[in-house]
């Protein structure tokens, strides 16, 4: 079955940039997603990318994926104290199945000044 | 462009009652999803509704329950409450089932005592 994972927490200092590591294990996802979350909010889509695609590169943001190894990132250039958050990693299948999207546990971003 | 809006945003319940959920999709969207976020299990999900008919359900038991109208809007119930349904229920809205960008409202947090 599907399965999402990342790591639990990431420190970075503040200026410096963020990467957000993620795998998955099924090999049919269509499009993978980041989002974020915030304390008390729901989620905020960031960016997305299609499975037939190597990068994609938005603003602060560059998301690379390399399908043979299942492997997914985010990397946020210039960490600021406001990108403070939880970030999941999401897969989504074709036909969806029964499972919508399936979300990693989420990687906690603190930021150190 | 108003976003998903959830009803209420917190509700505490005590066990054995019911409660219903709204979820206000962005206008335009006709796919509705549910997802109940713990602590513990992360982010699961519920069911997915598309013009009026559900099209995907998760692994929940029966208690869970939901329904689209014709103008998009979703609910949905969770009757016979039990402490373990405490968690932030989550509506993604998008504007056709294949997930491509899913918004999500800001969530209800149930609290079940």
């Amino acid at each position: 079955g599907e399965d999402v994972e990342q790591s639990l927490f990431l420190s970075v200092r503040e200026g410096d940039s963020s990467v957000i590591n993620c795998t998955y294990t099924d090999s049919s996802s269509t499009y993978l997603y980041w989002y974020k979350q915030e304390p008390g909010a729901g989620l905020q889509l960031l960016t997305y990318i299609f499975s037939n695609m190597d990068m994609k590169q938005d603003q602060r943001l560059t998301v690379l994926l390399n399908k043979k190894d299942k492997h997914l990132s985010l990397r946020i250039a210039d960490t600021q104290t406001g990108d403070s958050a939880i970030y999941f990693c999401a897969e989504s299948i074709p036909g969806g199945g029964a499972d919508g999207l399936t979300f990693g546990k989420g990687t906690h971003l603190i930021i150190q000044p | 462009k108003a976003g998903v809006t959830q009803t209420p945003r917190y509700l505490i319940k005590t066990r054995g009652q019911q409660v219903t959920l709204s979820c206000s999709p962005i206008s335009g969207h006709r796919s509705v999803s549910w997802y109940q976020q713990t602590p513990g299990q992360g982010l699961q999900f519920l069911f997915e509704y598309f013009s009026e008919t559900q099209r995907n359900k998760g692994n929940f038991p029966g208690r869970f329950s939901g329904r689209q109208f014709s103008n998009s809007r979703s609910e949905m119930n969770v009757s016979t409450l039990e402490l373990g349904d405490s968690a932030l229920y989550l509506c993604a809205s998008s504007f056709s089932t294949s997930n491509t960008e899913a918004f999500f409202g800001q969530g209800t947090r149930l609290t079940v005592v």
